[in-house]
């Protein structure tokens, strides 16, 4: 298994640009989650999926879109860059209920600059 | 909803002693704390974790205690190594993925030789 696999590792948007950060999860999992790390800073959650076609906020949803037609794909959307969204972002997963483990999976992230 | 505080924010250990670092939480219905390990330019990725129906849980030099009445919860390690030298993350949840993880704001380690 590759595990949870994001594009690109690096980019660099002009303010006002938009982009789609890619999150793609081989394990089956129902539950993903797409966190923003500021430096120095902890993970905020920006939105999060149970499965397919269900999305929901998390705490820092403002300027981000997300779906979810496949249980394997997540995208984030930004639609008008801001400076404000320079950060690394990390998409995740959890295995479904019933399981013994809700460990969340890290994918590699990506680091997004704004300018 | 929950709220996650750490304590400290950095920390810096000589080689081969312990290190602690500790957690409270808010919602007394959380029952699922999981640390986390990031080294630099790395992704997070989980140590250990503890549920709610036990108070210590140990896994050769890393252990984390509960305590549930005080609502807060602690990472220790013993015999500090180099490699120890990371960021470390405490989170708290209700034990189902669909209640996504609170996380603390982390705790910088610094291990010296």
């Amino acid at each position: 298994n590759a595990g949870v696999t994001q594009t690109p590792k690096f980019r660099i948007l002009k303010i006002g640009q938009s982009m789609t950060l890619q999150c793609t999860q081989d394990m089956n999992h129902n539950y993903m989650y797409w966190y923003r790390q500021d430096p120095g800073m902890g993970l905020k959650l920006i939105y999060y999926s149970v499965g397919a076609g269900i999305t929901d906020k998390g705490e820092v949803p403002n300027g981000y879109n997300v779906s979810r037609s496949t249980t394997e794909d997540f995208p984030l959307r930004l639609e008008l860059a801001a400076p404000s969204q320079t950060s690394v972002y990390f998409c995740a997963s959890t295995p479904t209920s019933g399981t013994s483990s809700y460990e969340q999976y890290f994918g590699p992230g990506t680091r997004l600059t704004v300018t | 909803g929950e709220n996650v505080e750490q304590h400290p924010s950095t920390l810096s250990v000589q080689e081969g002693d312990s290190a602690v670092i500790k957690c409270t939480y808010s919602d007394s219905a959380s029952n699922y704390f999981p640390w986390y390990k990031q080294e630099l330019g790395k992704r997070p990725q989980l140590i250990i974790d503890i549920r709610s129906n036990v108070g210590e849980k140990k896994d050769q030099r890393i252990a984390v205690t509960l305590n549930k009445t005080a609502k807060h919860f602690s990472l220790h390690i013993t015999e500090t190594q180099p490699e120890d030298t990371a960021v470390y993350f405490c989170a708290a949840s209700k034990e189902s993925g669909n209640t996504p993880l609170v996380f603390g704001k982390g705790t910088r380690l610094s291990v010296i030789a």
